[in-house]
């Protein structure tokens, strides 16, 4: 069972579009945190959102909590190819913590 | 400082056999989870060691044990090896026992089982 269900699963695009990425759950979380894994690598947290309605913004990428705390969303503005990468929402329930099934982010030069 | 270390990065082993993986947090850190991350599953929850206590686990059969020493160095054990076990093993430290903390990961162990 998926808590955190993400859209798109995958995503390539151009350098300089702008593009938004979804994690949804029926539950709700005390707060969801947004990494971004490159190949080899392990997940790198960009950031923690804590209250409902938040927004973050970390230079080209805007981070939301939605009102409910169930969804989260992030959007990155005028891609570039460094931004490519897997994306993955994470939030704690139940004494675990879980992962969101991930969207592949390629951006093309 | 440091990242977080975990060896080794490649092990192939043979169904039924048991493994055993390394992880070595960052300096100052207590809290070690691990994951698993699989094409079909994504990255799914373990279990968190603080201090040496295992204080939460995920859902996974009694096969997949860990321990956490004093040094907070941990080590994740895999007894009688199914193919469907290969996957990148990752662990992440934290300076708290909170799953909210921020967690620095490793580069993971790669496992194959055949």
């Amino acid at each position: 069972t998926q808590l955190l269900e993400q859209s798109p699963q995958f995503l390539s695009i151009q350098e300089g579009e702008n593009l938004t990425v979804y994690c949804n759950s029926s539950s709700v979380f005390s707060s969801l945190q947004w990494y971004r894994q490159e190949p080899g690598e392990g997940p790198v947290l960009l950031v923690t959102v804590v209250t409902g309605g938040e927004v973050k913004k970390l230079k080209r990428l805007t981070f939301q909590f939605g009102d409910a705390r169930k969804d989260s969303s992030l959007h990155i503005t005028a891609a570039q190819p460094g931004d490519t990468g897997l994306y993955l929402c994470a939030g704690e329930g139940g004494n675990q913590f879980y992962f969101g099934t991930g969207t592949s982010l390629t951006v093309i030069p | 400082k440091a990242g977080v270390t975990q060896t080794p990065r490649y092990l192939i082993k043979t169904r039924g056999q048991q493994v055993t993986l390394s992880c070595s947090p960052i300096s100052g850190h207590r809290s070690v989870s691990w994951y698993q991350q699989t094409p079909g599953q994504g990255l799914q929850f373990l279990f968190e060691y603080f201090s040496e206590t295992q204080r939460n686990k995920g859902n996974f059969p009694g096969r997949f044990s860990g321990r956490q020493f004093s040094n907070s160095r941990s080590e994740m054990n895999v007894s009688t090896l199914e193919l469907g076990d290969s996957a990148l093993y990752l662990c992440a430290s934290s300076l708290r026992a909170s799953l909210n903390t921020e967690a620095f990961f490793g580069q993971g162990t790669r496992l194959t089982v055949v």
